[in-house]
């Protein structure tokens, strides 16, 4: 079974607006980590956030934002004021506690409309 | 500070040739190490995993192997390429006992012809 889900494949919006990439994430594990991660055009995925299990706070930094709920096992990833420069595969991963892998999902490619 | 390096970026070989792709990192000691293998563009897949020296974990059966000859060396080999096995190549590590993210290397492109 799939570990970490993408729903979303594809997501265009035009330059300025909000957009929501949505990440559902299964574990028995009661302490685990889940990332995003985003892979612009040159191939590299870059770091964005970590957060533990135990932290459900929601943290912003500049336009981005993430809203964690283990309610609903959801990590989802907000853009305010999208930009061109926003284009990229975002990804969401999740380790748990028990493990030495990083489970990736199949990653939401966003095209920001200038 | 850490840095991790992959080469070469770009391969073109033909079928039934050998692979070898490698990484290194620098600025830590005894960190995890992952290649990642990425078809088509999109999902990445888990090949190898080493915690330690000579220590390897598959996760895919296929042509390809992996080797840590030194802590901070990861090493992806195939004595045979397929068609099957174009795709970017990303090498990442993470520090061994936390739980803290992968940092990747810039990845390597392969194309089998």
């Amino acid at each position: 079974a799939q570990k970490v889900t993408q729903a979303q494949t594809e997501i265009s919006v035009v330059e300025k607006e909000d957009v929501t990439l949505d990440c559902v994430y299964e574990t028995r594990d009661t302490t685990y980590y889940l990332f995003w991660y985003k892979q612009p055009p040159s191939g590299e995925l870059v770091f964005l956030i970590r957060r533990n299990s135990f932290d459900e706070q929601n943290e912003i930094s500049g336009r981005y934002s993430w809203n964690f709920q283990k309610s609903t096992s959801s990590f989802n990833f907000t853009i305010t004021a999208s930009q061109v420069v926003d284009s990229a595969v975002y990804f969401c991963a999740l380790r748990e506690y028990t493990g030495n892998q990083f489970y990736f999902g199949t990653g939401t490619s966003l095209t920001v409309i200038p | 500070s850490q840095t991790i390096h992959q080469w070469p970026a770009t391969l073109v070989q033909p079928v039934g040739s050998p692979l070898s792709l490698e990484c290194t990192v620098e600025g830590t000691s005894n960190p995890n190490l992952y290649w990642y293998r990425q078809a088509a563009g999109r999902g990445l897949q888990l090949l190898f995993y080493s915690v330690g020296i000579g220590q390897i974990s598959s996760e895919v059966p296929q042509n390809l192997s992996a080797s840590r000859p030194q802590d901070r060396q990861f090493i992806l080999s195939s004595k045979k390429l397929l068609l099957s096995d174009s795709g970017f190549y990303l090498c990442a590590w993470s520090a061994m006992g936390s739980f803290g993210e992968l940092f990747f290397g810039e990845g390597s492109r392969l194309t089998v012809l």
